[in-house]
Protein backbone atom coordinates (compact mmCIF):
# COMPACT_ATOMS: atom_id res chain seq x y z
CA UNK A 1 0.00 0.00 0.00
CA UNK A 2 1.11 3.20 -0.55
CA UNK A 3 2.54 5.55 2.27
CA UNK A 4 3.77 9.09 3.16
CA UNK A 5 6.40 9.88 5.52
CA UNK A 6 7.21 12.69 7.05
CA UNK A 7 9.63 11.86 9.76
CA UNK A 8 9.88 15.41 10.97
CA UNK A 9 6.74 16.53 13.35
CA UNK A 10 7.87 19.92 14.47
CA UNK A 11 11.04 22.02 13.03
CA UNK A 12 12.15 25.49 14.19
CA UNK A 13 14.69 27.19 12.30
CA UNK A 14 16.25 30.96 12.23
CA UNK A 15 14.78 33.22 9.54
CA UNK A 16 17.56 33.38 6.86
CA UNK A 17 18.48 30.26 7.44
CA UNK A 18 18.03 27.34 5.15
CA UNK A 19 15.49 25.05 5.62
CA UNK A 20 14.80 21.00 4.48
CA UNK A 21 11.72 19.03 5.18
CA UNK A 22 11.79 15.34 4.63
CA UNK A 23 9.02 13.38 2.67
CA UNK A 24 9.89 9.37 1.86
CA UNK A 25 7.06 7.75 0.43
CA UNK A 26 6.28 4.12 -0.66
CA UNK A 27 4.98 3.31 -3.93
CA UNK A 28 5.40 1.03 -6.80
CA UNK A 29 5.60 2.53 -9.76
CA UNK A 30 6.19 6.44 -10.63
CA UNK A 31 4.61 8.37 -7.97
CA UNK A 32 2.77 11.98 -8.32
CA UNK A 33 4.01 14.02 -5.76
CA UNK A 34 3.25 17.23 -4.45
CA UNK A 35 4.11 19.56 -1.26
CA UNK A 36 1.15 21.61 0.24
CA UNK A 37 1.37 24.71 2.71
CA UNK A 38 -1.13 25.07 5.40
CA UNK A 39 -0.67 28.18 7.35
CA UNK A 40 -2.72 29.50 10.55
CA UNK A 41 -6.19 30.17 9.26
CA UNK A 42 -5.42 29.56 5.87
CA UNK A 43 -6.73 27.02 3.65
CA UNK A 44 -4.16 24.23 1.55
CA UNK A 45 -2.28 25.66 -0.59
CA UNK A 46 -0.05 23.91 -3.28
CA UNK A 47 3.68 24.71 -3.53
CA UNK A 48 4.93 22.79 -6.29
CA UNK A 49 4.02 19.38 -7.87
CA UNK A 50 6.36 16.48 -9.74
CA UNK A 51 5.46 14.48 -12.76
CA UNK A 52 7.59 13.76 -14.68
CA UNK A 53 11.00 14.86 -16.43
CA UNK A 54 13.41 17.06 -14.42
CA UNK A 55 13.88 15.45 -10.68
CA UNK A 56 14.30 18.70 -9.67
CA UNK A 57 10.99 21.03 -9.49
CA UNK A 58 10.80 24.92 -8.53
CA UNK A 59 7.63 26.02 -6.66
CA UNK A 60 6.10 29.15 -5.05
CA UNK A 61 7.34 31.62 -2.53
CA UNK A 62 11.00 30.68 -3.39
CA UNK A 63 10.72 26.35 -2.93
CA UNK A 64 11.98 23.36 -4.27
CA UNK A 65 11.84 20.09 -4.02
CA UNK A 66 14.12 17.08 -5.39
CA UNK A 67 13.06 13.92 -6.70
CA UNK A 68 15.29 11.18 -5.68
CA UNK A 69 13.69 7.80 -6.92
CA UNK A 70 16.52 5.86 -5.31
CA UNK A 71 15.87 7.39 -1.84
CA UNK A 72 12.44 7.56 -2.42
CA UNK A 73 12.27 10.97 -1.40
CA UNK A 74 10.74 14.25 -2.51
CA UNK A 75 12.26 16.47 0.04
CA UNK A 76 11.30 20.32 -0.21
CA UNK A 77 13.88 23.03 0.36
CA UNK A 78 14.47 26.46 0.47
CA UNK A 79 17.68 28.50 0.74
CA UNK A 80 16.29 31.09 3.31
CA UNK A 81 13.50 31.17 5.21
CA UNK A 82 11.54 33.93 5.76
CA UNK A 83 9.18 34.55 9.08
CA UNK A 84 6.13 34.22 6.78
CA UNK A 85 6.90 30.57 5.96
CA UNK A 86 5.58 29.41 9.51
CA UNK A 87 3.54 27.01 8.39
CA UNK A 88 2.16 23.13 8.14
CA UNK A 89 3.79 21.25 5.42
CA UNK A 90 2.21 18.21 4.21
CA UNK A 91 3.79 15.63 1.48
CA UNK A 92 1.34 13.74 -0.89
CA UNK A 93 1.66 11.10 -3.36
CA UNK A 94 -0.74 10.20 -6.28
CA UNK A 95 -2.39 6.88 -5.39
CA UNK A 96 -2.84 5.99 -8.63
CA UNK A 97 -0.76 6.46 -12.04
CA UNK A 98 -2.09 9.66 -13.61
CA UNK A 99 -5.05 9.62 -11.34
CA UNK A 100 -4.54 11.98 -8.44
CA UNK A 101 -8.17 10.88 -7.00
CA UNK A 102 -6.86 9.65 -3.55
CA UNK A 103 -3.44 11.82 -2.44
CA UNK A 104 -2.25 9.88 0.48
CA UNK A 105 -0.84 12.49 2.75
CA UNK A 106 1.84 12.30 5.36
CA UNK A 107 0.90 13.72 8.84
CA UNK A 108 2.85 17.09 8.19
CA UNK A 109 5.75 19.27 9.46
CA UNK A 110 5.25 22.18 11.81
CA UNK A 111 7.49 24.73 10.93
CA UNK A 112 8.67 27.41 13.37
CA UNK A 113 10.79 30.41 12.34
CA UNK A 114 12.51 32.40 15.01
CA UNK A 115 13.35 36.25 14.04
CA UNK B 1 -12.37 33.62 -9.60
CA UNK B 2 -13.78 32.61 -6.65
CA UNK B 3 -11.89 29.79 -5.12
CA UNK B 4 -13.35 26.43 -3.44
CA UNK B 5 -16.62 27.97 -0.55
CA UNK B 6 -17.67 25.33 2.44
CA UNK B 7 -20.09 26.53 4.46
CA UNK B 8 -20.81 26.57 7.29
CA UNK B 9 -17.23 27.41 8.58
CA UNK B 10 -18.01 26.27 12.26
CA UNK B 11 -20.29 24.33 13.18
CA UNK B 12 -21.07 22.85 16.74
CA UNK B 13 -23.56 20.22 17.10
CA UNK B 14 -24.92 17.89 19.89
CA UNK B 15 -24.05 14.23 20.14
CA UNK B 16 -27.12 12.27 18.06
CA UNK B 17 -27.27 15.23 15.33
CA UNK B 18 -27.48 15.10 11.96
CA UNK B 19 -24.90 17.86 10.31
CA UNK B 20 -24.87 18.73 6.95
CA UNK B 21 -21.57 20.53 5.34
CA UNK B 22 -21.47 22.46 2.02
CA UNK B 23 -18.94 22.43 -0.73
CA UNK B 24 -18.82 24.97 -3.86
CA UNK B 25 -16.18 24.02 -6.08
CA UNK B 26 -14.19 25.78 -8.15
CA UNK B 27 -16.93 25.98 -11.46
CA UNK B 28 -15.80 23.81 -14.45
CA UNK B 29 -13.78 21.73 -11.94
CA UNK B 30 -15.00 18.48 -12.37
CA UNK B 31 -13.52 16.85 -9.62
CA UNK B 32 -14.24 17.36 -5.96
CA UNK B 33 -12.69 15.52 -2.67
CA UNK B 34 -13.48 15.03 0.72
CA UNK B 35 -11.18 14.90 3.43
CA UNK B 36 -11.02 15.13 7.47
CA UNK B 37 -8.32 16.67 9.20
CA UNK B 38 -8.56 15.65 13.18
CA UNK B 39 -6.44 17.87 15.37
CA UNK B 40 -2.53 17.65 14.72
CA UNK B 41 -3.27 14.74 11.73
CA UNK B 42 -2.66 14.39 8.21
CA UNK B 43 -5.47 14.36 5.74
CA UNK B 44 -7.75 11.84 5.36
CA UNK B 45 -9.26 11.20 2.41
CA UNK B 46 -13.15 10.38 2.83
CA UNK B 47 -14.92 10.36 -1.15
CA UNK B 48 -14.13 11.50 -4.48
CA UNK B 49 -16.38 12.33 -7.17
CA UNK B 50 -15.42 12.83 -10.77
CA UNK B 51 -18.02 13.71 -13.27
CA UNK B 52 -20.90 11.56 -13.77
CA UNK B 53 -19.32 8.54 -12.10
CA UNK B 54 -19.87 6.66 -9.65
CA UNK B 55 -18.21 8.12 -6.41
CA UNK B 56 -15.30 6.85 -4.96
CA UNK B 57 -16.55 6.38 -0.99
CA UNK B 58 -13.57 4.07 -0.07
CA UNK B 59 -12.63 6.29 2.85
CA UNK B 60 -15.66 6.93 4.53
CA UNK B 61 -15.40 6.00 8.21
CA UNK B 62 -18.72 4.35 8.29
CA UNK B 63 -22.16 4.12 7.37
CA UNK B 64 -22.83 7.54 9.10
CA UNK B 65 -21.69 9.54 6.43
CA UNK B 66 -22.34 9.66 3.17
CA UNK B 67 -22.13 12.60 0.36
CA UNK B 68 -23.93 13.31 -3.11
CA UNK B 69 -22.99 16.22 -5.57
CA UNK B 70 -25.60 17.76 -7.28
CA UNK B 71 -25.36 19.00 -11.11
CA UNK B 72 -21.90 17.84 -10.84
CA UNK B 73 -21.40 21.09 -8.75
CA UNK B 74 -22.20 21.61 -5.23
CA UNK B 75 -21.36 19.01 -2.50
CA UNK B 76 -22.91 18.15 0.65
CA UNK B 77 -21.20 15.94 3.42
CA UNK B 78 -24.16 14.67 5.44
CA UNK B 79 -23.07 12.83 8.69
CA UNK B 80 -25.85 11.03 11.13
CA UNK B 81 -25.83 10.73 14.60
CA UNK B 82 -22.87 12.31 14.89
CA UNK B 83 -20.32 11.36 17.69
CA UNK B 84 -17.79 12.98 19.57
CA UNK B 85 -15.09 11.25 17.52
CA UNK B 86 -16.51 13.18 14.36
CA UNK B 87 -15.32 16.61 15.37
CA UNK B 88 -12.42 17.29 13.26
CA UNK B 89 -12.11 20.15 10.25
CA UNK B 90 -13.65 18.87 7.18
CA UNK B 91 -11.69 20.48 3.90
CA UNK B 92 -13.20 20.27 0.30
CA UNK B 93 -11.23 20.25 -2.49
CA UNK B 94 -11.84 20.63 -6.34
CA UNK B 95 -9.47 19.98 -9.49
CA UNK B 96 -10.04 20.62 -13.00
CA UNK B 97 -9.54 16.55 -13.78
CA UNK B 98 -8.15 13.96 -12.49
CA UNK B 99 -5.78 12.77 -15.47
CA UNK B 100 -2.42 13.32 -15.43
CA UNK B 101 -1.83 16.14 -17.74
CA UNK B 102 -0.21 18.77 -16.53
CA UNK B 103 -1.55 21.26 -14.63
CA UNK B 104 -5.02 19.90 -13.99
CA UNK B 105 -4.19 17.43 -11.02
CA UNK B 106 -3.82 20.25 -8.76
CA UNK B 107 -6.37 20.19 -5.80
CA UNK B 108 -7.98 23.40 -4.62
CA UNK B 109 -8.99 23.64 -1.20
CA UNK B 110 -11.86 25.40 0.72
CA UNK B 111 -10.97 26.96 4.09
CA UNK B 112 -13.00 23.97 5.71
CA UNK B 113 -15.57 23.38 8.00
CA UNK B 114 -15.02 23.21 11.81
CA UNK B 115 -17.17 20.54 13.15
CA UNK B 116 -17.49 19.87 16.98
CA UNK B 117 -19.71 17.76 18.59
CA UNK B 118 -20.22 18.32 22.13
Amino acid sequence: AQSVTQPDIHITVSEGASLELRCNYSYGATPYLFWYVQSPGQGLQLLLKYFSGDTLVQGIKGFEAEFKRSQSSFNLRKPSVHWSDAAEYFCAVGADAGNNRKLIWGLGTSLAVNP
Amino acid sequence: GAGVSQSPSNKVTEKGKDVELRCDPISGHTALYWYRQSLGQGLEFLIYFQGNSAPDKSGLPSDRFSAERTGGSVSTLTIQRTQQEDSAVYLCASSLFPSSTSGGNEQFFGPGTRLTVL
